[in-house]
């Protein structure tokens, strides 16, 4: 049972740009959520990251929305570069566990 | 860079052999966790290990196993290889068990033949 799931699959945005990566969780234990970034031949990279207890948060050009009634959450990158080209995954854990559940990832290409 | 390391980086196997991957954790970071990742898809958790004992099991078989040494490094065996164990296998080290942050490593490419 996928228990996060994130959309789109896919994702080409011009530079300066804005990109937006959704999810969706279904369980409501789940009380951290964070973004990583992977590279090709890297292993995922911490981006940033959200409890419930806020709607937003920002991190130089990355924001993470929160919206715990609808159990979503984005990521926007801002001013998109050419170098943020990456796969991008979602996850979600109960605080305390460590055990992440990840999405199925987007693949981001930012054109120049 | 996370100061998570991981070895080898890539690794060649026949179906049925047995496989042992390694990692090495932040200092001070007591648990640690290990994932699978299939080509195109996000990582899945396999195991966590605190201060040297199982902390917690993914939907993976008994014959993925691990250990967890004081000196933060740990170890991933696989016995029975089989096509689909073929992945990348992470690491990633977080501090107490109750840290939710958790710094992965490179990664281990594993091919089973």
């Amino acid at each position: 049972q996928q228990q996060v799931k994130q959309s789109p699959q896919s994702l080409i945005v011009q530079k300066g740009g804005i990109s937006i990566i959704n999810c969706a969780y279904e369980n409501t234990a789940f009380d951290y959520f964070p973004w990583y970034q992977q590279f090709p031949g890297k292993g995922p990279a911490l981006l940033i990251a959200i409890r419930p207890d806020v709607s937003e948060k920002k991190e130089g050009r990355f924001t993470i929305s929160f919206n715990k009634s609808a159990k979503q959450f984005s990521l926007h990158i801002m001013d998109s570069q050419p170098g943020d080209s990456a796969t991008y995954f979602c996850a979600a854990s109960k605080s305390g566990f460590q055990k992440l559940v990840f999405g199925t990832g987007t693949r981001l290409l930012v054109s120049p | 860079e996370t100061g998570v390391t991981q070895s080898p980086t890539h690794l060649i196997k026949t179906r049925g052999q047995q496989v042992t991957l390694r990692c090495s954790s932040q200092s001070g970071h007591n648990t640690v966790s290990w994932y699978q990742q299939a080509l195109g898809q996000g990582p899945q958790f396999i195991f966590q290990y605190y201060r040297e004992e199982e902390n917690g099991r993914g939907n993976f078989p008994p014959r993925f196993s691990g250990l967890q040494f004081p000196n933060y490094s740990s170890e991933l065996n696989v016995n029975a290889l089989e096509l689909d164990d073929s992945a990348l296998y992470l690491c990633a080290s977080g501090g107490t068990a109750s840290t939710d942050t958790q710094y992965f490593g490179p990664g281990t490419r594993l091919t089973v033949l």
